[in-house]
């Protein structure tokens, strides 16, 4: 069955205090690994999709980075505006369906 | 782009009334997810579409759900009758299914049936 487990639930940074959240997966077929952001009240915000292991993705203070079974989405220097959930998700190839984790909620300090 | 528009953005419903969400997918987009937002169960697929046809209505609850896309630009769930355990945000996701694959979601329906 596909599967997606992300850790930490919850992740309290001071801002400047760089750290990484984990996504663990099963999947039939990976067809691609997302990244959103998600701030309370919003949709889900695309960021990356992965399609391979050991890609990389970057985008400002985010990298994405893909193995054969987990994800993980560094983030460097964090500031109080990259506070929000992080979804990941898997797309697979055999079912054509987008499986989401339960997310990360982050939250950086002043 | 104007992106996934959804309709209503809030709705509150009395128990056993019929409640109908619509999506329009970004132009040029052929699949078409909808999805439900619970703190509880997070990110569930409800149904998705292909080309307008659905492909997989698995994750539909129960036969009060409904979901049609009869053209390429529009899509409704409906809950007839509405129970409050169907309180949740339902999100609808658009993408264009080539190699490179990138879903765009909605700001979803807040649905409140008391």
């Amino acid at each position: 069955e596909d599967q997606v487990t992300q850790s930490p639930e919850a992740l309290r940074l001071q801002e400047g205090e760089s750290s990484s959240l984990n996504c663990s997966y099963t999947v039939s077929g990976l067809r691609g690994l997302f990244w959103y952001r998600q701030d309370p009240g919003k949709g889900p915000e695309f960021l990356f999709t992965l399609y391979s292991a050991g890609e990389e993705k970057e985008k400002e203070r985010l990298k994405a980075t893909l193995t054969k079974k987990e994800s993980f989405l560094h983030i460097t220097a964090p500031k109080p505006e990259d506070s929000a959930t992080y979804l990941c998700a898997v797309l697979s190839g055999n079912t054509g369906k987008l499986i989401f984790g339960q997310g990360t909620t982050l939250q950086v300090k002043p | 782009d104007a992106g996934v528009i959804q309709s209503p953005r809030h709705e509150v419903t009395e128990m056993g009334q019929e409640v109908t969400l619509r999506c329009k997918p970004i132009s040029g987009h052929n699949s078409l997810f909808w999805y439900r937002q619970t703190m509880m169960r997070g990110l569930e697929l409800l149904i998705y579409f292909n080309n307008n046809v659905p492909i997989d209505d698995s994750g539909m609850p129960e036969d009060r759900f409904s979901a049609k896309m009869p053209n390429a630009s529009f899509s409704t769930l409906k809950i007839q009758p509405s129970e409050p355990r169907d309180s949740a945000v339902y999100f609808c996701a658009s993408s264009f299914p080539t190699r490179r694959d990138t879903i765009y979601f909605g700001e979803g329906s807040w649905l409140t049936v008391v």
